[in-house]
């Protein structure tokens, strides 16, 4: 099962506010990885960390990975209508082979 | 296009019957990986290969469901005598395996979706 707490579950914002998703776990994760999914279609990768503490951008997407190494963080700035979709947190811990997925946070994004 | 593909996109199939699901991964990489996704939940792991090894397969849901990747390139996926719960969406995602490096990226094709009737 998830080893992997997503919240919100769920997200219903404005065109242009800022966003803010976490990822918490009892477990420590050595990477954690952040991916977008569209309907039907695949987990498109958006953001990996390997470093605790480390903090990463891709474009208005900048992401956190937890001193604790238990927890990660997603924020969106200026969000506009192509970032709805479904976003999931991942993590892979050392020696481990599988990566663990987060049940997901659903935006919605009100033009 | 040079990412990750997936064939078929769509199956429907009775129950009881045998499906096979194909992956084709990006080209330079040698890690393949098959997850399972059902509606609100996030990819659950089921198996994995390294070139043509299978080196984690205790995930796979029963011994119904196999993997293959005979020459190290492509994968598929068999689930024998389908049952409804086997409804989902397949994933595939593949890697790089850097020597010396323990964590890596993995990217992933468009899915097979199943349905069961």
């Amino acid at each position: 099962g998830q080893q992997l707490n997503q919240s919100p579950q769920s997200m219903f914002i404005q065109e242009g506010e800022d966003v803010s998703m976490n990822c918490t776990s009892s477990s420590i994760f050595n990477t954690w990885l952040w991916y977008k999914q569209d309907p039907g279609e695949g987990p498109v990768l958006l953001i990996a960390l390997y470093k605790a503490g480390e903090l990463t951008s891709n474009g208005r997407l900048t992401a956190q990975f937890g001193i604790t190494r238990k927890d990660s963080f997603l924020n969106i700035s200026a969000s506009i209508p192509s970032d709805v979709g479904i976003y999931f947190c991942a993590g892979q811990q050392l020696f481990n082979n599988d990566m663990r997925f987060g049940a997901g946070t659903r935006l919605t994004v009100k033009p | 296009d040079t990412g990750v593909s997936q064939d078929p996109r769509h199956k429907i199939t009775k129950r009881g019957q045998n499906v096979t699901f194909r992956c084709d991964p990006i080209s330079e990489h040698n890690r393949l990986y098959w997850y399972r996704q059902t509606l609100g939940q996030g990819p659950e792991f089921l198996t994995y290969f390294q070139n043509e090894a299978q080196l984690e397969k205790s995930r796979l849901l029963s011994d119904r469901f196999s993997a293959e990747r005979p020459k190290g390139s492509f994968s598929t996926l068999e689930i024998q005598r389908t049952e409804q719960g086997d409804s989902a969406m397949y994933l595939c995602a593949s890697s790089f395996r850097a020597e010396g490096v323990l964590t890596y990226e993995q990217y992933f094709g468009p899915g097979t979706r199943l349905t069961v009737t």
